[in-house]
Formats: C-alpha cells, structure tokens, sequence
C-alpha cells in the first residue's frame, strides 16, 4: 500500500539533545511537509519541501532543521534550540507543491521531554 | 500574514442533531480544504472548493464557499456517533503551503 510512514510513534528526549524524526513516502509525491500540533492549536508548518536538495522555512521553522536528500525521505530534526519540543509531529505529502494540492499525513510522532 | 480563523472550537451534539463549523479568511484564498482528524488519529483529507459560491455535498456532509472567498462552512445533518472528531479547514492563496484553521472539535452523545 502506498502511504506516509513516520517514525517512532513515541519519542522523549532529554534535556540538550538533538533528535530526529523520520518520514518515509512512497506515493512518489514531490512535495513534503512538516507541522507541528499542540492542543487548541491547530496545525502549524515547520518546514516544506517543493523538491529533492530543497526546502523552505515555515511559520515555526526556530529549533528545527530538515533535509531532503531522496524524493521519498524528509527527516526533521528537533535541535536543543528549540525549547518546547513536546508535542505532536506530523508529515504530509502531496503530488505538488502548487495550490491547491490535498495533503495525505503520516500518523504522527509523539515527542515528550524526560 | 494570513489568517484563518475557525468557530466554534468545540461543540458537543446529541446524535442526530445537526452541527456546522465556520471559517473566516482574512484574505481571499484561491481555494479552501477541509480536513477531518478522528481523536489519536491524523487529517484526512475531505475535499476541496475553488470556485466562488461553490456547495458541494458527501452524504450529510455540505461544504459552502462564500462569494467572497473569504469564508466556508462544513454542515453535518443528523450527526452520527462514527463524525466524532476534529474539522480543520485550510486555506490557500496561491502559495505553496496552505494555512491550517485551529479546529472545531465535534463531540456526539448517543
């Protein structure tokens, strides 16, 4: 079946440590997203990505880093910087990075702070 | 920036009574998606409008697009336990990502 996988499900992190959250796609979209979701919050955009060795800054791009080496990954990467990890962390696809496009999301990553 | 705003945030219904989210653009969008997330669950896409005054309908579902296109609406008739969830709408001006509303969580009591 062709679909987003996220990895882990679950994730805590200590105090100082970067870590990094995996997206894996197969629906051979060229578009890839990454939001963050807090309770009462709604979906905010981190980062996203029209194509491979490309990616742009969103509304909360602070604390985050992401590459796109492969059309099919799209890694987030939470650094120490970023101050309030907890939450929960969504990728989506698209076929394009035009308007319009609907998004097929991940089923999520959960990041806790130990 | 833009802004879409979304109301109520929460709404708790007896089943078979009808429920209706609203969201307002602070801006005209090119196009408005609805998006429906079950709780534990992610957005899954429900549809799209594009076109001014546009109605659309899936089953007791009716999705509106103003004249405007500044604001749409998701109206469910005779609500069912199985639309318990999160309504999200997300607009789109022609840029590359779309702006999420906050929400409006549907609860429904048999």
């Amino acid at each position: 079946d062709g679909g987003i996988t996220q990895s882990p499900k679950y994730l805590f992190r200590k105090e100082g440590q970067n870590v990094t959250l995996s997206c894996e796609q197969n629906l051979n979209h060229d578009a890839m997203y990454w939001y963050r979701q807090d309770p009462g919050q709604g979906l905010r955009l981190i980062y996203y990505s029209q194509i491979v060795n490309d990616f742009q800054k969103g509304d909360i791009a602070e604390g985050y880093s992401v590459s796109r080496e492969k059309k099919e990954s799209f890694p987030l990467t939470v650094t120490s910087a970023q101050k309030n990890p907890t939450a929960f962390y969504l990728c989506a696809s698209s076929i394009a990075a035009a308007s319009g496009q609907p998004q097929h999301f991940g089923d999520g990553t959960r990041l806790s702070i130990l | 920036g833009q802004q879409v705003m979304q109301i109520p945030q929460y709404q708790h219904v007896q089943e078979g009574e009808d429920f209706t989210t609203y969201c307002n653009s602070s801006t005209t969008l090119s196009n408005i998606q609805w998006y429906k997330q079950r709780p534990g669950g992610h957005p899954v896409f429900l549809i799209q409008l594009v076109k001014s005054g546009e109605v659309k309908k899936q089953k007791r579902l009716t999705f509106q697009f103003g004249e405007a296109k500044k604001n749409s609406s998701l109206h469910i008739t005779a609500t069912q336990t199985t639309d318990v969830g999160t309504y999200f709408c997300a607009g789109s001006n022609s840029g590359y990502a779309l702006n999420f509303g906050k929400g409006t969580s549907l609860l429904v009591t048999p």
